[in-house]
């Protein structure tokens, strides 16, 4: 049982609008930044946003991210095929001394 | 480009201590950042393992801490996981990882640079 709550999976056709949440609480979201990570099939996980809703440098523009109050969410606009993936959320909960936390992980799939 | 690289057995009897080095090349450790390990079970998700400084500062998942130990070593440039006791519930892909603090000071902003990662199965 994760931390943080993500729906199992999320799909669209090419070109459409995803978008994926991610649900904590006042210990972890509530108060802290929010990361996502893409893992495509086969490969190690990459950072995809950091601080909520900034990309690292290579990530393309049509992946954002957002942050309010005890959930995050992800948003892929103009879907493609390349992105399908399984996405992860990411923050650092304050209970018990402090430590990471991830959520379950959502498999995004391009129809 | 900063790169880490993992290496160990692939195989861990039970009760026996899993041991992983991850080695770091084109960055230096001494310069700063967290290192750290996260693991992933087959067809599961992603679950952090701890992290430690160059300084030695260092922080643990709670439910592992009892059983893990992080190291640093920045003659070799490399660090270290130790995990004892192991069951088959520790099978899993180990992932070594830079660890960025935020600029605010809070202990995590990003896991910013991933190895390729490691299986290691649990089996007598």
């Amino acid at each position: 049982q994760s931390v943080l709550t993500q729906a199992p999976s999320a799909s669209g056709t090419p070109g459409q609008r995803v978008t994926i949440s991610c649900s904590g609480g006042s210990s972890n979201i509530g108060r802290n930044t929010v990361n996502w990570y893409q893992q495509l099939p086969g490969a190690a996980p990459e950072l995809l946003i950091y601080n909520n809703n900034q990309r690292p440098s290579g990530v393309p523009d049509r992946f954002s991210g957002s942050k309010s109050g005890t959930s995050a969410s992800l948003a892929i606009s103009g879907l493609q095929s390349e992105d399908e993936a399984d996405y992860y959320c990411a923050t650092w909960d304050d209970n018990l001394n402090g430590y990471v936390v991830f959520g379950g992980g959502t498999k995004v799939t391009v129809l | 480009q900063v790169q880490l690289q993992e290496s160990g057995p692939g195989l861990v009897k039970p009760s026996e201590t899993l041991s992983l080095t991850c080695a770091v090349s084109s960055y230096s450790i001494s310069s700063g950042f967290f290192w750290g390990c996260i693991r992933q079970p087959p067809g599961r998700g992603l679950e952090w393992i701890g992290s430690m400084s160059q300084s030695g500062r260092s922080y643990y998942n709670p439910s592992l801490k009892s059983r893990v130990t992080i190291s640093v070593d920045t003659p070799k440039n490399q660090f270290s996981l130790k995990l004892s006791s192991v069951t088959a519930a520790d099978a899993a892909v180990y992932y070594c990882v830079r660890h960025r603090i935020a600029a605010g000071g809070s202990p995590y902003d990003a896991f910013d640079i991933w190895g390729q990662g490691t299986m290691v199965t649990v089996s007598s």
